[in-house]
């Protein structure tokens, strides 16, 4: 029951910003959209999350569209560490807590 | 403060036997959800335990059943083992009522089934 698409693979230079796509047509109004990411053999790791508008942390920045069926994580400058697999992640309520719809993810070189 | 734990790392078992892994949750947190990882997949919901009790389940056999304990821990336990269940499998924590914060997941425990 995967709700997000994202492209399997990206890479950008060091120091470039990296702009990572989702697409998430089917969502509905009260589900957020998450980011996290995997570095090899690691368990993932919390990047942001958004409902409507766009968010920005210490991190990165997330882009959500008016219509919500569509967002972009920015790293505004990647470097070497940030190689890993990210992937957009759909949270659906259940009574007082959620789970994590994850799709595939996109998997990001960072090339120095 | 210690993040969320799983035991073992790693475990090589034998098709139709049983498997126990075992999760400590984020300190503060009392929710604990299990995740399957096949190679080279996102991660999938098995279930998720609060209260010592099985609040959502996600689209897995009956094989996979869990605990949680008074401590807040919980257990994932596999029954009659297949070669498919060869996965990472990820522990995440919460806190119930604590909507707009992350689930916190730990290393994972890779099983290997042969």
């Amino acid at each position: 029951d995967a709700k997000t698409t994202q492209p399997p693979s990206m890479d950008c230079a060091e120091g470039r910003a990296a702009n990572l796509p989702c697409n998430h047509s089917t969502i509905s109004g009260n589900e957020y959209v998450y980011w996290y990411r995997q570095i090899h053999s690691q368990g993932p790791q919390y990047i942001i999350h958004g409902l409507k508008n766009n968010e920005t942390n210490e991190m990165a920045s997330l882009i959500i569209t008016e219509d919500r069926k569509s967002s972009t994580l920015i790293l505004p400058h990647a470097t070497l560490r940030d190689t890993a697999v990210y992937y957009c992640i759909v949270r659906v309520e259940m009574d007082s807590s959620y789970k994590l719809i994850f799709g595939s993810g996109t998997r990001l070189l960072v090339r120095p | 403060d210690a993040g969320v734990t799983q035991s073992p790392t790693h475990l090589i078992k034998t098709r139709g036997q049983q498997v126990t892994l075992r999760c400590s949750p984020k300190s503060g947190h009392d929710t604990v959800s299990w995740y399957q990882q096949a190679l080279g997949q996102g991660p999938q919901f098995i279930f998720q335990y609060y209260e010592e009790e099985e609040r959502q389940r996600g689209n897995f056999p009956d094989r996979f059943s869990g605990h949680q304990f008074p401590n807040y821990s919980s257990e994932l336990n596999v029954n009659a083992l297949l070669l498919g269940d060869s996965a990472l499998y990820l522990c995440a924590s919460s806190l119930v009522g604590d909507t707009y914060n992350e689930q916190f997941f730990g290393p994972g425990t890779r099983l290997t089934v042969l």
